[in-house]
């Protein structure tokens, strides 16, 4: 699987835009980008994923850049609740038994 | 919404105890996962398994055994607790073999003194 290098930390004021990224540089072609997140003492959420094209769901955008090597998760308006450890996994789309790579992600802590 | 629960919030044994964690997930879930979480190590899966009966060894089975005798249940045994098993330990579960997120509990912190 294709290591991926986030900042430890970031912070980001309540009603703002939270854009964390992640690199991603020898991603494969068939590896998607996978985002999960961490609230403090519950087990990790999904977020998002994607291989090449842009995504948005109701939580959160994925931008991946045109030669993959790195991707930028967007929380368009930050919310107190947003605070969590951020990991951003790459991983082939297996049929059966997928095995998720945890590191150790970003810490965003959304400020008032 | 999905549920996945584990058995205890908390959990402290002693060492040579053997050891049960439970997890049960409530959406008819194929796969299912055991994970250790430690300060700098990231999460690292322990076990898993994409049916009944069936498991996978993951990437520290070591002093762990599993089972999954019905679909909705994977239990994680410490046959005999030693004090670095002491760890968060988390449950996640996913539909099937062509999908690909995780649904996690919400994880058991494990003592072993």
């Amino acid at each position: 699987d294709a290591k991926t290098t986030q900042p430890t930390s970031m912070d980001c004021a309540e009603g703002r835009a939270a854009n964390l990224p992640c690199n991603h540089s020898t991603i494969s072609g068939n590896e998607y980008v996978y985002w999960y997140r961490q609230i403090h003492s519950q087990g990790p959420q999904y977020i998002i994923h994607g291989l090449k094209n842009n995504e948005t769901n109701e939580m959160a955008s994925l931008i991946i850049t045109e030669d993959r090597k790195s991707s930028t998760l967007i929380l368009p308006h930050a919310t107190l609740r947003d605070t969590a450890v951020y990991y951003c996994i790459v991983r082939v789309f297996e049929t059966s038994g997928s095995r998720l790579t945890f590191g150790e992600g970003t810490q965003l802590t959304v400020n008032p | 919404d999905v549920k996945v629960t584990q058995s205890s919030r908390y959990l402290v044994k002693r060492t040579g105890e053997k050891v049960f964690l439970e997890c049960v997930q409530d959406m008819d879930h194929e796969n299912m996962f055991w994970y250790r979480q430690d300060p700098g190590l990231g999460l690292r899966l322990i076990y898993f398994s994409y049916d009944v009966k069936m498991k996978e060894k993951g990437d520290i089975p070591e002093g762990y055994s599993v089972s999954r005798e019905k679909k909705e249940r994977f239990s994680l045994i410490l046959e005999s607790a030693s004090t670095n098993q002491t760890s968060m330990y988390l449950c996640a579960s996913s539909p099937g073999p062509t999908y690909n997120e995780q649904f996690f509990g919400p994880g058991t912190r494990l003592t072993v003194l």
